[in-house]
């Protein structure tokens, strides 16, 4: 099984700054089989990449996903108040898996 | 427009075995290539893929849980159930339907996901 590990856990920045989360892999990820999706409090996740860099329908193009192999990122190029979340990336296949979230809250 | 909505007992008790329904619409199950997976999520911790059905019946479980899972489904009422088995108090977490794309038996990404129903394991 593939383990994703997200770093930072945590991200303090303030409105309009660039956010750069990470994902590592244990092994390598076949194809750039790997999405992001966004969580807000009390509200099922969100897809925004899939593909690594594939935005999702609807998805400000603030979002950007990048990487392969072992190393995945997901930029967001200007906070906006309403993406301070928590983000989760996922690896594809027979029995996908999650990282543990980085939480992108406010400075 | 494709919506999932989770429902199912709030509380069970150790022991028991949990009972969750997945009612959707805007796709059919009976469609070739339309899957529906479980995931939950355990309070303040991350995500947790748990199973899949597929439009023909295949399923697939996680590999930590599957002697305590079963998934099945019912087409003629969009409907996906989700079994477990021996429910325990670490199994206390949102539980989340979702559709999936997916290539075979490679699960892609989960879009969208229903809003999550909170199951309580305690005596």
């Amino acid at each position: 099984e593939i383990v994703l590990t997200q770093s930072p856990a945590t991200l303090s920045l303030s409105p309009g700054e660039r956010a750069t989360l990470s994902c590592g892999a244990s092994q390598s990820v076949s194809s750039s089989y790997l999405a992001w999706y966004q969580q807000k409090p009390g509200l099922a996740p969100r897809l925004l990449i899939y593909d690594a860099s594939s935005r999702a329908t609807g998805i400000p193009d603030r979002f950007s996903g990048s990487g392969s192999g072992t190393d995945f990122t997901l930029t967001i190029s200007r906070l906006e108040p309403e993406d301070f979340a928590v983000y989760y990336c996922q690896q594809y296949g027979s029995s996908p898996t999650f990282g543990g979230g980085t939480k992108v809250e406010i400075k | 427009q494709v919506t999932l909505r989770e429902s199912g007992p709030a509380l069970v008790k150790p022991t028991q075995t949990l009972t969750l329904t997945c009612t959707f619409s805007g796709f059919s199950l009976s469609t070739s290539g339309m899957c529906v997976s479980w995931i939950r999520q355990p309070p303040g911790k991350a995500l947790e893929w748990l199973a899949r059905i597929d439009w023909d019946d295949d399923k697939y479980y996680s590999t930590s849980l599957k002697t305590r899972l079963t998934i099945s489904k019912d087409t003629s009422k969009n409907q996906v159930v989700l079994t477990m088995t021996n429910m325990d108090p670490v199994d206390t977490a949102t539980y989340y339907c979702a559709r999936i794309q997916a290539a075979g038996a490679t699960t892609l990404w989960f879009d969208p996901w229903g809003q999550g129903t909170l199951v309580t394991v305690s005596s």
